[in-house]
């Protein structure tokens, strides 16, 4: 079992649709990452969250610390929204990330 | 702009040789990673530096060397030793200060043939 697990997998939605994608976590962690990564592989962070939400436009990210849960939602999607979205929880301790396995989306016109 | 470079974006080598992976940063970070991404799994900690001439093994160091000469700078050797080397390989950075994020370089795919 992963210290991090994402869901779902794949997502395709319709242009403007309101979409979801959920990160639980079994490890400690200081902080999680919402992560994005485009098809030619770079990497950009999104959001870093210890507590709460935070919103960039229209991504919102939300993080409850005792439920070990993260979302990252995005509003009125867009086809240039279509990426793979990590989670990536921040151990102090160990001095490392866990990463999920991503969700890839797929936004339609 | 301050940033991660990471060279060259595509890499192909023949079996059985090394190959050396660059990662450049301008961001006076103090920490380093190397991470290694397979289709399907999440990224996993290949080796990581806090300060010069310091670093760590991370979870699947084996086949891998790195150094850590000069701050901006943290190589990443492949070598023969390591199996199943075709992969998309990512450097990070960050500060010392935990409240800050890491920034990631753009990555290097290499395929070994």
């Amino acid at each position: 079992k992963n210290e991090v697990e994402q869901s779902p997998q794949n997502l395709t939605a319709q242009e403007g649709e309101f979409i979801t994608i959920n990160c639980s976590y079994s490890v400690g962690i200081s902080a999680l990452h919402w992560l994005q990564q485009h098809p030619g592989g770079g990497i950009v962070s999104l959001f870093m969250l210890s507590s709460g939400k935070k919103k960039h436009g229209r991504l919102i990210a939300t993080i409850n610390i005792q439920e070990k849960h993260s979302s990252l939602h995005i509003t009125a999607s867009h086809p240039r929204d279509s990426a793979v979205y990590i989670c990536a929880g921040f151990t102090n301790t160990g001095n490392q990330f866990y990463f999920g396995t991503g969700t890839s989306l797929t936004v339609i016109p | 702009d301050g940033g991660i470079t990471q060279s060259p974006k595509y890499l192909f080598r023949k079996e059985g040789q090394n190959v050396t992976l660059s990662c450049e940063q301008n961001l006076n970070h103090d920490a380093m990673y190397w991470y290694r991404q397979d289709p399907g799994q999440g990224l996993r900690l290949i080796y990581y530096s806090q300060i010069v001439n310091d670093f760590q093994k991370g979870d699947i160091a084996e086949g891998y060397s790195v150094s850590r000469e000069k701050k901006e700078s943290f190589p990443l050797t492949v070598t023969s030793a390591q199996k199943n080397p075709t992969a998309f390989y990512l450097c990070a950075s960050r500060t010392r200060d935990i409240g800050q994020g890491y920034t990631f370089g753009s990555g290097t795919r290499l395929t070994v043939v």
